[in-house]
């Protein structure tokens, strides 16, 4: 009954090469995201989707490729790995869009990226 | 760009001492929240604090928030080993945009 998973857990894998991450929230949630942390526990928004459509895109390059084919999924695309796409990837999701009010968000366990 | 910034980096203390973190941030804001990370794990909410209160309470957790100094705490009270993580601050910076965090305080509870 995991809130938010993601798969997969660990993904190791050379420059240059395309990988996917998926995540799925079970909550019913409208709002979903995908953060990166990097080496020193920096936390930063990368995509916000609300209801399958894209909100917001955090200046992040066009190797990475967001898809939501519903509410309850957003999956994360790269293209051509670089050594600094070396990060742990979170997805989260939230009830709706609007901070005005108080809704908790929901991290998934995390996908530590690592490319060689 | 970060909104919140936590202080100190990194805090260690003995079991069953409190340990306070602290939070500033750059705009006004909605509320704020703090969040734990254990390692290798993902980020628990914790507790929010909306802009109008001025001190919230949940177990051993204590909020403070200081909208005139742009600031924030958090007190764990009788800290137990358990409560060795990573500590965020994150507010949203305005209107419908996702929370941003701080760097975070790496709490060590040493039994």
């Amino acid at each position: 009954d995991t809130a938010v998973s993601q798969t997969p857990k660990y993904l190791v894998t050379q420059m240059g090469n395309d990988k996917s991450i998926k995540c799925e929230q079970n909550l019913g949630h409208d709002t979903m995201y995908w953060y990166k942390q990097d080496s020193k526990k920096f936390l930063k928004i990368m995509f916000s989707y609300n209801n399958k459509e894209l909100i917001i895109n955090e200046t992040v390059p066009n190797r990475f490729s967001p898809k939501s084919p519903d509410k309850a999924h957003l999956n994360l695309h790269i293209n051509s790995l670089e050594l600094g796409d070396s990060a742990v990837y979170f997805c989260a999701s939230r009830r709706s869009i609007d901070y005005t009010n108080t809704d908790t968000q929901y991290f998934g366990p995390g996908t530590r990226l690592t490319v060689l | 760009s970060q909104q919140g910034e936590e202080d100190p980096q990194a805090l260690s203390i003995q079991e069953g001492e409190n340990a306070t973190m602290n939070c500033s941030y750059k705009t006004s804001i909605n509320n704020l929240q703090w969040y734990r990370q254990n390692s290798g794990r993902g980020l628990v909410h914790l507790i929010l604090i909306r802009s109008n209160e001025r001190e919230k309470h949940s177990g051993r957790l204590r909020v403070t928030l200081d909208t005139s100094k742009k600031s924030s705490s958090l007190l764990i009270t009788a800290s137990r080993a358990a409560d060795t993580a990573s500590y965020f601050c994150a507010t949203p910076r305005k209107g419908n945009t996702p929370l941003v965090f701080g760097k975070g305080t790496r709490l060590s509870v040493i039994a």
